[in-house]
């Protein structure tokens, strides 16, 4: 079965720390996609990324980068210098490969607060 | 604003009653996808669907719920005989054909069962 484990329920840092979301999967396909979403406070969730199984290289997206380690079954989210505006509820998410309209199943979310 | 809009954004229903949650996707968006999501819980699938067509719906509750989008207007997720335990927001999102993962998700839409 496939689960989608975020360890981390809250994390709380000062403007300008940087700041690790953790998200640890596990699947049985060995083709998959890797996302995560951002839900600010006022409900929507954004798209940030996608990532097939097949490339593990690491990306970077202005203060947005993240790691994936295929052996670790992790896909890590880091913030370079948060700003308050980070503020919001992060999901990790998965799903198998290459099918149009396959569920994406959820991690449970990690709420970062920024303070200033 | 061409995005994923979902009404109403609150809704009230005391048990009993029937609850209508409606979705219009993005414009060019053919795939539509319900969500729920529970009080400190990720989202759960529950359905996706295409025009006039219910393509999976192994995450929707087997009695009491509902879901279709009709050729013309938009998707509708049906609750009937809510009980408190439906209080959660529900999310539509929907995504171009072809694209697996890329959903672009709509602000939700917040029922509170009394």
């Amino acid at each position: 079965a496939q689960k989608v484990t975020q360890a981390q329920t809250e994390i709380s840092v000062v403007e300008k720390e940087d700041v690790t979301l953790d998200c640890v999967y596990e699947t049985r396909d060995t083709t998959y996609y890797l996302f995560w979403y951002k839900q600010p406070p006022s409900g929507e969730l954004v798209f940030l990324i996608r990532r097939n199984s097949f490339d593990e290289q690491n990306e970077i997206s202005g203060r947005y980068s993240w790691n994936f380690q295929k052996s670790t079954s992790s896909f890590n989210f880091t913030i370079t210098a948060s700003q308050v505006v980070d503020s919001a509820v992060y999901f990790c998410a998965l799903s198998e490969f290459n099918q149009a309209g396959t569920a994406l199943i959820f991690g449970k979310g990690t709420t970062l607060s920024v303070s200033s | 604003n061409a995005g994923v809009m979902q009404n109403p954004r609150h809704l009230v229903r005391r048990r009993g009653q029937e609850a209508r949650l409606r979705c219009s996707p993005m414009k060019g968006h053919s795939h539509v996808y319900w969500y729920r999501q529970l009080p400190e819980e990720g989202l759960k699938f529950m359905v996706y669907l295409q025009k006039e067509n219910i393509i999976d719906e192994s995450g929707m509750p087997k009695e009491r719920f509902s879901a279709e989008f009709p050729k013309e207007g938009p998707s509708i997720l049906r609750i009937q005989q809510v009980v408190r335990g439906d209080s959660a927001a529900y999310f539509c999102a929907s995504s171009p054909q072809g694209t697996p993962g890329e959903l672009f998700f709509g602000e939700g839409s917040r029922l509170t069962v009394l």
